[in-house]
């Protein structure tokens, strides 16, 4: 089967630096998505890795590591705004993509 | 472009009863899934397509039927609604290839059975 594991909650101060990481254990695994979702939306897709490294998109990095089945989402800069759950994702070829719980960020003044 | 589009957005339900929820999409993606939201259990997958005419079983398929007559359409049906069916339930679609990991959501549908 597939499972991942990620922090429940997660508190961070505005314009401060947060990472939430991400175990999973998963056959045939191709890689890591992070997803957003602030409350009554829907997810979002931010970010994937495929490759072990670091993936840049503005104030939000990815990272992975195959070798032990572990990634992070990190946020620079952080704003209110960026209060929401986030969400880890497994891909496996073509089979829809399994998520973890969740974390729930809360970023206060 | 629409996206994703899921009707409807809310629903009561007696226990017992039945219904569809639709799901559309215009962005003629191959692969089509549904998912259940359930506070402090994440996203889990109910059944998934990969084409018309092809559907299978996700982790919480139990008490759901689905099918897929065409690209566009993936509805959702519940056969006898119970109380542990009240959820969010969120349609998404995706492409094959270097895209398939990159899920498009609709809005959801909150569902309540009573």
């Amino acid at each position: 089967g597939q499972s991942l594991e990620q922090p429940s909650e997660v508190t961070a101060v505005e314009g401060a630096i947060v990472q939430i990481n991400c175990t999973y254990q998963t056959s045939g695994f191709y890689g890591l998505s992070w997803y957003q979702q602030h409350d009554g939306g829907a997810p979002t897709f931010l970010s994937y890795n495929a490759l072990d490294g670091l993936e840049e998109t503005g104030r939000f990095s990815s990272f992975l590591s195959r070798s032990d089945s572990y990634g992070y989402l990190l946020l620079q800069e952080l704003q209110m705004k960026d209060s929401a759950s986030y969400f880890c994702a497994v891909t496996s070829g073509n089979t829809p993509l399994v998520f973890g719980k969740g974390t729930r960020l809360s970023v206060i003044a | 472009n629409a996206g994703v589009t899921q009707t409807p957005k809310f629903q009561v339900l007696k226990t017992g009863q039945s219904m569809t929820l639709q799901c559309a999409q215009d962005m003629n993606h191959e692969y089509m899934s549904w998912y259940r939201q359930d506070p402090g259990m994440g996203l889990r997958l109910i059944h998934y397509s990969v084409g018309a005419g092809i559907t299978d079983q996700g982790e919480v398929p139990n008490g759901y039927n689905v099918s897929r007559s065409t690209t566009e359409d993936f509805p959702l049906r519940l056969l006898s609604a119970a109380p542990s069916q009240t959820s969010v339930y969120f349609c998404a679609s995706n492409d094959r290839g270097q895209s398939v990991h990159s899920l498009h959501f609709g809005n959801g549908t909150r569902l309540t059975v009573t």
